[in-house]
């Protein structure tokens, strides 16, 4: 059973701070994981996806992968009322359909 | 790139009608395509799994015969809930991958809603 966790949440931070997102997964042959943000009422859209473990930066995004430990986060900077959202993460095996988190429901207040 | 458009955005119907929804991959093929029902405030339920020419894979507990999948070309999948019911009022949301090596990546529609009265 491949199992992709993530606290549901909500995640309050306050207009300014940063968000620390996280997700743990039980398959070790996970290749591919990837952040996707749905707004109430929305359906999901892609953030980014990371291969690789260590960091990966865009704009105020950036993505971390630790496959030793099976986790992946992402981080949000200078984070902003517009980003309150659902934050999912989701999982894939090579070529495989991907697992989704059940999410996390992130605030940030102004 | 990676557009994925759904029609209609929002259905209203009487039980027992048959709604049909579109999902169409706009500037990309779709080797495989999803299609997903999310209740109010509930995560996202992958109903079944689609490639093009083949039947489609359905999760359990997902009804084969209630939910007809057709997916005809490259960049079109169709979803038909059979003798909807008010139970069957949902948000059902597509995704596509696109048809390169090794993509896992799903894009996703902007989602039908689904009243049924």
């Amino acid at each position: 059973q491949k199992e992709v966790e993530q606290n549901s949440g909500p995640l309050s931070v306050p207009e300014g701070a940063i968000a620390s997102l996280n997700c743990t997964y039980s398959d070790r042959g996970s290749q591919s994981f990837f952040w996707y943000r749905q707004y109430s009422g929305k359906s999901p859209e892609l953030i980014m996806f990371i291969y690789s473990n260590g960091d990966k930066e865009d704009g105020r995004f950036t993505a971390q992968l630790n496959k030793a430990s099976q986790y992946v986060s992402l981080l949000i900077r200078d984070s902003q009322p517009s980003d309150s959202a659902t934050y999912l993460c989701a999982v894939a095996w090579a070529g495989y359909a991907l697992n989704f988190g059940k999410g996390t429901s992130l605030l940030v207040t102004p | 790139g990676a557009v994925v458009s759904q029609h209609p955005s929002w259905v209203i119907c009487k039980s027992g009608t048959s709604v049909k929804i579109e999902c169409r991959s706009l500037d990309f093929q779709a080797t495989t395509m999803f299609w997903y029902r999310q209740f109010p405030k509930q995560s996202l339920m992958l109903m079944a799994t689609s490639n093009e020419g083949s039947k489609a894979t359905y999760e359990q507990g997902v009804e084969k015969d209630k939910f007809l999948i057709n997916h005809a070309s490259l960049t079109l999948s169709t979803l038909t809930v059979t003798s909807a019911h008010p139970e069957d009022s949902s948000f059902y949301i597509c995704s596509a991958t696109p048809r390169v090596r090794g993509g896992e990546t799903q894009y996703f529609g902007p989602g039908t809603r689904l009243l049924v009265l």
